[in-house]
């Protein structure tokens, strides 16, 4: 069975940094591209990131580009997200997410983590 | 940047009926990079329909996608009372790019 687990969600100030977790199992983790998917209380979702299967590239939309940073640890089958110079826009639940082997969507989400930034 | 708009927003049914939910895209776009998910609350999505017309693994047949250019449907036939939840829909940019759908709410009437 899939298992995503995220953590590190805390309450944290505008401008400060947090570092957020997911620890994977289940299925072969360095098989697969990894995402973070976040989605505001209430609202839609946003995609964040995602990194492919050996760490070699990285992608982020214009939103969170050069704050977050994606990152894994294969040897641990554990995906990081490093998010940086955080201001309430950020508020979210952040859900570690699979890519499908394609890797055009999302195949397995974890429960989330949620991010507030408030003062 | 392609925008994925949905329609309705909430659609209010009763169990048994059909449920017809929308997703249009701003520009032509392939069938092979459009998805739908369903998130119950305090629930993660879960993938039900890729490819715009393939179950997702464990998915009912009641589920269906449809559609092709711009313009693309899920289809739930004979409504249970547990596919009362909020659906999306996603597809895949270049870049790459991972775009949803603003949502549609799908409640009891």
């Amino acid at each position: 069975e899939v298992r995503l687990v995220e953590s590190g969600g805390v309450v944290v100030q505008p401008g400060g940094s947090l570092r957020l977790s997911c620890a994977a199992s289940g299925f072969t983790f360095d098989d697969y591209t990894m995402h973070w998917v976040r989605q505001p209380p209430g609202k839609g979702l946003e995609w964040v990131s995602l990194i492919t299967w050996d760490g070699g590239t990285t992608h982020y939309p214009d939103s969170v580009r050069g704050r977050f940073t994606i990152s894994r640890d294969n040897s641990k089958n554990s995906l990081y997200l490093q998010m940086n110079s955080l201001t309430t826009e950020d508020t979210a639940f952040y859900y570690c997410a699979k890519g499908t082997a394609d890797p055009l969507y999302f195949d397995y989400w974890g429960q989330g983590t949620l991010v507030t930034v408030s003062s | 940047e392609i925008v994925l708009t949905q329609s309705p927003a909430t659609l209010s049914l009763s169990p048994g009926e059909r449920a017809s939910l929308s997703c249009r895209a701003s520009q032509t776009v392939s069938s092979n990079f459009l998805a739908w998910y369903q998130q119950k609350p305090g629930q993660a999505p879960r993938l039900l329909i890729y490819g715009a017309f393939n179950r997702a693994t464990g998915i009912p047949d009641r589920f269906s996608g449809s559609g092709s250019g711009t313009d693309f449907t899920l289809t739930i036939t004979r409504l249970d009372p547990d596919d009362f939840a909020v659906y999306y829909c996603q597809l895949y940019g270049t870049s790459p790019m991972y775009t949803f759908g603003q949502g549609t709410k799908l409640e009891i009437k």
